[in-house]
């Protein structure tokens, strides 16, 4: 079973539309995040959700807009996408028990190659 | 976050250990260092992480010296199957701590 799993693989969308990418985790971790690795394979932090409370927001357009209905899940939906979205995104979670966040690892999808024509 | 400073690539032949060294100048008390490879078309995969002097699993060592401001990550006898981006993270993390992956070392290893 594949740990940390995020649909789709690929997404191929014109300017203007609205997607949602998927993400799952069956590792029974508090805290989710989601990142964006772009051409130069430069991997920002984007949100990050502790127990579907929203920890971390970096300077995100306000068209990116995560979901987290339960802990397991974190949901990216992305509105009016433009060309410079084209990216690789990652989800990631990490176990991250409460006052032990020096040391937690994360563990990350297979990553959605977002491309907007 | 502490910054950190690493070669953008590295060639190595089968069968030779690699080093790869990260600098991390302003690292803080509390920070760990930590390690992940990153194959094409995949997520980033934790290696090992350490605080202090040396760290050793199945897959790597890591060396830290006395003043943390640096660390090298040892590969034994690496394979065309260790061909992959490999990125030093200083800092915390989990939830309440942000992490930034900088540009990692792009590992080529030849035949």
């Amino acid at each position: 079973d594949t740990a940390v799993s995020q649909t789709p693989k690929y997404l191929v969308t014109q300017m203007g539309n609205d997607k949602s990418i998927k993400c799952e985790q069956n590792l029974g971790h508090d805290t989710m995040y989601w990142y964006k690795q772009d051409s130069k394979k430069f991997l920002k932090i984007m949100f990050s959700y502790n127990n579907k409370e929203l920890i971390i927001n970096e300077t995100v357009p306000n068209r990116f807009s995560p979901k987290s209905p339960d802990k397991a899940h974190l949901n990216l939906h992305i509105n009016s996408l433009e060309l410079g979205d084209s990216a690789v995104y990652f989800c990631a979670s990490s176990q991250d028990r409460e006052g032990h966040h020096n040391n937690e690892k994360l563990f990350f999808g297979s990553g959605t190659q977002l491309s907007v024509l | 976050l502490a910054k950190t400073t690493q070669p953008i690539s590295m060639d190595s032949y089968e069968g030779q250990e690699v080093n790869i060294t990260c600098s991390h100048n302003n690292i803080a008390t509390n920070d760990y260092i930590t390690w992940y490879q990153q194959f094409p078309s995949q997520g980033p995969r934790f290696i090992i992480q350490g605080y202090k002097t040396k760290v050793t699993n199945e897959v790597a060592s890591l060396f830290i010296p006395a003043d943390r401001k640096s660390s090298t990550l040892s590969l034994p006898r690496v394979s065309l199957s260790d061909t992959a981006v490999y990125y030093c993270l200083v800092g915390a993390s989990g939830g309440y701590q942000k992490v930034t992956f900088g540009t990692g070392t792009k590992l080529q290893v030849i035949p």
